[in-house]
């Protein structure tokens, strides 16, 4: 178990709608990332953020967004969902979101889109 | 083109063999190397970090690089069929955002 929780474990849903996915970063962790893992692409890196501000961005679709909370929370956003979204969706957390910290993923929300 | 290229398999191994798995990779600014290890419905977990060339070992894990080649292995000595699960390498800038590349991954399968 690596102390990051996600929720929920799944997610079936229909084209066209808007869900929120939920993490819960490490006890003490202030970096939180989001990626998405699809059979095709693999494992993609969505964005990151440091103690509320986003950090970093990657290929991150503009339907997509996302925030940290003051508790250190993230929620990603996704809307206008389209078939293609279907994916396993992970969190990881770290230290302080520095270049040789170590992320650790927590179980992953695995969407479906009908 | 993509900036890390792993071969998907399936491999299929018998217990106790060597495994090797393999990635390239396109971008020399790259200066750290990873592979995580992912089981079934998990998600990854870092298995070994290196960001020199040479080799790194960790019990039966050996992490190679060759940044001339810009080539990285893993090598599991003695498979387990505790070792069954899907190997991601994953590169990373030294300077910028801390994200990391991945590979789509290798199935293995180490079978008793």
């Amino acid at each position: 178990d690596s102390g990051v929780t996600q929720t929920p474990k799944h997610l079936i849903t229909a084209t066209g709608q808007r869900v929120t996915l939920r993490c819960s970063p490490r006890s003490g962790d202030l970096s939180v990332y989001w990626y998405q893992q699809s059979l095709d692409q693999g494992l993609q890196f969505l964005i990151q953020y440091y103690n509320g501000e986003e950090r970093a961005k990657g290929n991150i679709l503009e339907r997509f967004s996302a925030q940290q909370f003051p508790d250190l929370h993230s929620e990603l956003n996704l809307s206008s969902l389209e078939l293609g979204d279907s994916a396993l969706y992970f969190c990881a957390s770290s230290v302080s979101g520095g270049e040789s910290d170590t992320q650790y993923f927590g179980p992953g929300t695995r969407l479906t889109v009908l | 083109q993509k900036e890390v290229e792993q071969d998907p398999g399936p491999l299929s191994v018998p217990e106790g063999a060597i495994v090797s798995l393999n990635c390239t990779y396109s971008n020399s600014a790259f200066q750290y190397f990873m592979w995580y290890r992912q089981y079934s419905r998990k998600g990854p977990e870092l298995l070994m970090y290196t960001y020199s060339s040479g080799n790194k070992e960790d019990g039966r894990f050996t992490a190679q690089v060759d940044k001339s080649s810009k080539y990285i292995s893993l090598f599991i000595r003695d498979s387990q069929p505790s070792d069954s699960a899907t190997y991601l390498c994953a590169i990373g800038r030294a300077t910028g955002a801390n994200n990391l590349f991945f590979g789509t991954g290798t199935r293995l399968t180490v079978i008793p």
